[in-house]
């Protein structure tokens, strides 16, 4: 079975601090993706990134930064200098080749609050 | 219309009432999903479609009734709710393969009675 743990309920930083969003997955799986989405208030997930089991390198988007670490099957979320219009609720997602099956093991989410 | 959309968008129904909600992709996807959000509860999967057929029911109540006519539209069918029922009812799509993305539309809130 497969499992994700995003251990912090809710966030709150100032704007332009930078803020670390923790996930940890659990799967016996050596194949696997892993995905973050955003929730703004509005309500509608957006996808941010997807980034599979062989490939660890880091990966950075503007402000947006990614750290995958299979040796302590972690998949961490880093806002740079962060902005109030990041406030939304951020999920980490896992999907195994598993014969067949794609849905998606989402963790609980981290409320992210950025205060002006 | 681009993405993937939801109708209504809000929805107030009686435990006795029988309503669809409907979601549309237009990405060019065949795989659809149905998940249900609720307060401080994870994303629960209810159902996955994949080229118009069901492949997965995670033991979702008989109240919940999906169906799929073709690759771009998907319907969950309700009726004799009840007011645990009550969340906000996300449609997805993908690339019917492993691994891929799954792109959400608004989701509908519903409010039963």
């Amino acid at each position: 079975a497969q499992k994700v743990t995003q251990a912090q309920t809710e966030i709150s930083v100032v704007e332009k601090e930078d803020v670390t969003l923790d996930c940890v997955y659990e799967t016996r799986d050596t194949t696997y993706y892993l995905f973050w989405y955003k929730q703004p208030p509005s309500g509608e997930l957006v996808f941010l990134i997807r980034r599979n089991s062989f490939d660890e390198q880091n990966e950075i988007s503007g402000r947006y930064s990614w750290n995958f670490q299979k040796s302590t099957s972690s998949f961490n979320f880093t806002i740079t200098a962060s902005q109030v219009v990041d406030s939304a609720v951020y999920f980490c997602a896992l999907s195994v080749l598993d014969t067949g099956r794609r849905a998606l093991t989402f963790g609980s989410g981290t409320r992210l609050q950025v205060q002006p | 219309e681009t993405g993937v959309t939801q109708t209504p968008r809000h929805l107030v129904m009686g435990m006795t009432n029988k309503k669809s909600l409907k979601c549309e992709q237009h990405l060019g996807h065949n795989a659809m999903y149905w998940y249900k959000q609720s307060a401080k509860k994870p994303l629960e999967l209810m159902f996955v479609y994949n080229f118009k057929e069901q492949t997965e029911n995670n033991s979702v109540p008989s109240r919940f009734s999906p169906e799929c006519p073709n690759s771009s539209h998907l319907f969950l069918h309700l009726h004799t709710l009840q007011p645990e029922d009550s969340a906000l009812y996300l449609c997805a799509s993908s690339q019917a393969r492993e691994g891929y993305e799954q792109y959400f539309g608004p989701g509908t809130r519903l409010t039963v009675t």
